[in-house]
């Protein structure tokens, strides 16, 4: 079964607007961390914020923000006054351990970010 | 900045050649990661480790090996190229717990013609 599901395969913003990037994710884990990454055209990954199960209150780095709604298994990610460099690739990730103990990182497909001038 | 690096960037090589993909990090980092990425598309995991003289197969099956000899070294080979092994490899760092985050390479874009 698929651990993250990203369902919007491209986004289209305009400059200095907000925009919201879709995750769910499926564990039975109760422990587990939630990430979101961007991918410019470059092809590196990028760290831009981190959620713990645990953690009572959504995770903020300057403009991004992550909206958790643990009772839906939803991490999505809020992008506030949108920048041209923002246009990039947005993977949302998932720690957490499987039956064989591993806790290895789970990528959703990604949704391509374009922000319009 | 994380300090995790690839080498080569870029590698185009001919079918049947023997390449390594180098992968170095100098964070003290136990687990260390290999994807697979092809353009535009999900990262698939290949091969991790959980430290020195560990190695595992990730969810992708890959014709790929892997080594870890050392903490910082995580190197990645083929033993013979083929034009299916055209893709993106990136390579990752973290610590042991679900919370911590996973630095990345900039990649090897690798095409075998």
């Amino acid at each position: 079964a698929q651990k993250i599901t990203q369902t919007q395969p491209g986004m289209f913003v305009q400059e200095k607007e907000a925009v919201t990037l879709d995750c769910t994710y499926d564990t039975s884990d109760p422990s587990y961390g939630l990430f979101w990454y961007k991918q410019p055209s470059s092809g590196e990954m990028i760290f831009l914020i981190y959620q713990g199960s645990y953690d009572q209150q959504n995770a903020t780095e300057g403009r991004y923000s992550l909206n958790f709604q643990k009772a839906r298994k939803s991490a999505n990610l809020v992008i506030s006054a949108s920048q041209l460099g923002d246009s990039a690739m947005y993977f949302c990730a998932m720690r957490d351990y499987d039956q064989t103990g591993a806790n290895n990182l789970f990528f959703g497909t990604g949704t391509r970010l374009t922000v319009i001038p | 900045e994380a300090d995790i690096y690839q080498t080569p960037r870029y590698l185009v090589i001919g079918t049947g050649k023997k390449i390594t993909l180098e992968c170095s990090q100098t964070m003290g980092h136990d687990k260390m990661y290999w994807y697979q990425q092809d353009p535009g598309m999900e990262l698939h995991l290949i091969h991790y480790s959980y430290g020195v003289n560990s190695t595992e197969k990730g969810d992708l099956s890959s014709e790929s090996t892997v080594s870890r000899i050392r903490t910082e070294h995580f190197p990645l080979t083929l033993e013979s190229a083929r034009p299916s092994h055209t893709s993106q490899y990136l390579c990752a760092s973290s610590g042991l717990q679900v919370n911590t985050e996973a630095f990345f390479g900039q990649g090897t874009r690798l095409t075998v013609v």
